[in-house]
C-alpha cells in the first residue's frame, strides 16, 4: 500500500482481555516500530525490528506485551489481560534502513485502545 | 537508558511571534531528526540533521544540532496558526540502533 496501514483504528475492550493491533508497513521498509502514546503525552519505545536481526525488545513494559514481525512485513502487537492502564494509542511506523544513516519514519494513524 | 528531554513541554504564542524548542540527549547522537505531530494526527517527519553544528532551513524553520551532538534546536519565525501541533525531536545513538523520541514540546499560536 501507499502508506503504513493499521488495523483496528479503535478497539475497546474489558480489563482481562487479551487483544491483537496489527500493523502493515510500507512494501520494502525493513525497520519497523511500535510506539505508545498516552493522551497528550510522548512517544514511548515499545519495541524495534530491523530485518532479520534479533528484535530491540528493551521498550515493552512488562511481559503481558509482545510482538511478531513475519519477514518483513505485517507486524501483531499482543496485550495479554489488558489493564485500564494499557489504554493508548499503539502507533506503528516503519522505514528503509541504509546502514549508513538513518532513514525517516513513517507513521501509521494508530489503534486507539481503550480498556474498561 | 537514553533519555531525551525538551524544553518547554508548552509554549502559548501570538501569531508573528518566533518559537523555539530545545532537545537534550543525555548520550551522543548519531544524528537527530524532528517530527510534527498536529492535533488528533501522527507524526510526520520534517528534517534529518547528521553533522556536528549542522545547520538547516526550510522556509520559517531553523534546526541546528549541537557541536557536542547531544542538543539541537527548532526555530520557527513568524509563527503562523498552521504551526500548531506538538514538535518531537527522536535521536539514534548508533545508525542500527532504535530511535528515541524527546518529550516534545506543543505549540498553541493564536491570531
Amino acid at each position: 500500500g501507499a502508506g503504513v496501514s493499521q488495523s483496528p483504528s479503535n478497539k475497546v475492550t474489558e480489563k482481562g482481555k487479551d487483544v491483537e493491533l496489527r500493523c502493515d508497513p510500507i512494501s520494502g521498509h525493513t525497520a519497523l516500530y511500535w510506539y505508545r502514546q498516552r493522551l497528550g503525552q510522548g512517544l514511548e519505545f515499545l519495541i524495534y525490528f530491523q530485518g532479520n536481526s534479533a528484535p530491540d525488545k528493551s521498550g515493552l513494559p512488562s511481559d503481558r506485551f509482545s510482538a511478531e514481525r513475519t519477514g518483513e512485513s505485517v507486524s501483531t502487537l499482543t496485550i495479554q489481560r489488558t489493564q485500564q492502564e494499557d489504554s493508548a494509542v499503539y502507533l506503528c511506523a516503519s522505514s528503509l534502513f541504509s546502514g549508513v544513516v538513518g532513514e525517516k519514519l513513517f507513521f501509521g494513524s494508530g489503534t486507539q485502545l481503550s480498556v474498561l | 537508558g537514553q533519555q531525551v528531554m525538551q524544553i518547554p513541554q508548552y509554549q502559548h504564542v501570538q501569531e508573528g511571534e518566533d518559537f523555539t524548542t530545545y532537545c537534550n540527549s543525555s548520550t551522543t547522537l548519531s544524528n537527530i531528526q524532528w517530527y510534527k505531530q498536529r492535533p488528533g494526527g501522527h507524526p510526520v517527519f520534517l528534517i534529518q540533521l547528521v553533522k556536528s553544528g549542522e545547520v538547516k532551513k526550510q522556509k520559517r524553520l531553523t534546526f541546528q544540532f549541537g557541536e557536542a551532538k547531544k542538543n539541537s534546536s527548532l526555530h520557527i519565525t513568524a509563527t503562523q496558526t498552521t504551526d500548531v501541533g506538538t514538535y518531537f525531536c527522536a535521536g539514534r545513538t548508533g545508525t542500527a540502533s532504535k530511535l528515541t523520541f524527546g518529550t516534545g514540546t506543543r505549540l498553541q499560536v493564536t491570531l
